[in-house]
């Protein structure tokens, strides 16, 4: 089965942009779509991106999802950070050979 | 507004078995098409998906953890449940349950978009 990479911290100033990377070890990004997950400290996981680059009512549009086939990896990019966006991200897909959900390791936004 | 709660024991002694159930309340275990799954944190760590059912029919595990798993559903009861046989230390963790939703009805295309708050359940003697 394959792996999710995610780099294991990223911080970044109030108000600037940051990007998280997911990188798939085997098979094609694009195989499957790739979703987003934030969670807060203390908190259970919510969804900000779904379907690669889909956002669930609610979530503003400063989260944006995409996908690059040449790096075979899914971004994040949260723009015009606030401190309410210091989380952990998980990135999550769907492995059709052993149909199973895979994440991520996960991801600590520090916005400082 | 769907909202789903787990419970269960929060100690459960090594090589026992880890029981825990998720009430669904303001919606249907049975109401389609939604997938109801489990996934767990161990402690300082990572999101693991421990497993998955379908309309109480088909179920998907974890192969890490499929010798040991179980998912079910009660529909009389608007629940489903989780068991794990011969835990270790290994198994302490939050355990989260989540509707997933998606389209086709086909596994590929569903995601977590409903998580309880998590419960904490720690292995020990």
């Amino acid at each position: 089965n394959f792996m999710l990479t995610q780099p294991h911290s990223v911080s970044e100033s109030p108000g600037k942009t940051v990007t998280i990377s997911c990188t798939r070890s085997s098979g094609s990004i694009a195989s499957n779509y790739v979703q987003w997950y934030q969670q807060r400290p203390g908190s259970s996981p919510t969804t900000v991106i779904y379907e690669d680059n889909q956002r669930p009512s609610g979530v503003p549009d400063r989260f944006s999802g995409s996908i690059d086939s040449s790096s075979n990896s899914a971004s994040l990019t949260i723009s015009g950070l606030k401190t309410e966006d210091e989380a952990d991200y998980y990135c999550q897909s769907y492995d059709s050979s052993y149909l199973m959900w895979v994440f991520g390791g996960g991801t600590k936004l520090t916005v400082l | 507004q769907l909202q789903l709660q787990e419970s269960g024991p929060g100690l459960v002694k090594p090589s026992e078995t880890l029981s825990l159930t998720c009430t669904v309340s303001g919606g249907s275990v049975s109401s389609g098409p939604y997938y109801w799954g489990w996934i767990r944190q161990p402690p300082g760590k990572g999101l693991e998906w421990i497993g998955t059912i379908y309309y109480g029919e088909s179920t998907y595990y974890n192969p890490s953890l499929k010798s040991r798993v179980t998912v079910s559903v009660d529909t009389s009861k608007n629940q489903f449940s989780l068991r794990l046989s011969s835990v270790t230390a290994a198994d302490t963790a939050v355990y989260y349950c989540a509707r997933l939703t998606g389209k086709f009805d086909l596994p590929y295309y569903y995601y977590m978009d409903v998580w309880g708050k998590g419960t904490t359940v720690t292995v020990s003697s």
